[in-house]
């Protein structure tokens, strides 16, 4: 199993929905969790991060994390065409390095 | 606050040659980490630095390597290179050692020919 996975998409969604990213991963001792967007050509922002279990929201963007089932996900409500771009689920394992998950391509279609 | 900058921005070699990379930290940073990002991988993790020393380590074989200076200005490697080294490559700073939100630079895009 890969230590972190992402669906690599692409994602389509019409402007104004929510797009709904998710990540696995298999470091059962991981505590940090982040979510960076990659635009074609740039390198990744950080857009969120998140360490306890629940939901974290900023803005149209909300990060969740569930450790019991190893999963955090990312939403982006109102979703602009501006927001077409790569994301990537990022996580701190137990080895203290930051892995990347491949990343999912999102469209959002104006 | 400045940046992560990272130079140069673009580089031709062919394959045997060696490439140098530098890497600025953000004002303050002093943790200094490498990935290399291509196509088919994902992005990958090299080596961290902090305080001069390595901290951490990714699964790369012994023609990369790097350093840090005592200003944390960082600099990779890369001997003997090989066409599958063509990628983009990432310098990442964040404020300490165990201080996982990393900043990324804008890459420097090396392509082997």
């Amino acid at each position: 199993q890969k230590e972190v996975e992402q669906n690599s998409g692409p994602l389509s969604v019409p402007e104004g929905a929510i797009a709904s990213l998710n990540c696995t991963y298999s470091d059962r001792g991981s505590q940090s969790f982040f979510w960076y967007r990659q635009y074609s050509g740039k390198s990744p922002e950080l857009i969120m991060f998140i360490y306890s279990n629940g939901d974290k929201e900023d803005g149209r963007f909300t990060a969740q994390l569930n450790k019991a089932s190893q999963y955090v996900s990312l939403l982006i409500r109102d979703s602009q065409p501006s927001d077409s771009a790569t994301y990537l689920c990022a996580i701190t394992g137990s080895n203290y390095k930051l892995t990347f998950g491949k990343g999912t391509l999102l469209t959002v279609n104006p | 606050k400045a940046g992560v900058t990272q130079t140069p921005r673009y580089l031709i070699k062919t394959r045997g040659q060696q490439v140098t990379l530098s890497c600025s930290p953000i004002s303050g940073h002093r943790s200094v980490s490498w990935y290399q990002q291509t196509p088919g991988q994902g992005l990958q993790f090299l080596f961290e630095y902090f305080s001069e020393t390595q901290r951490n380590k990714g699964n790369f074989p012994g023609r990369f390597s790097g350093r840090q200076f005592s200003n944390s200005r960082s600099e990779m490697n890369v001997s003997t290179l090989e066409l599958g080294d063509s990628a983009l490559y990432l310098c990442a700073s964040s404020s300490s050692a165990g201080e996982e939100t990393q900043y990324f630079g804008p890459g420097t895009r090396l392509l082997v020919l």
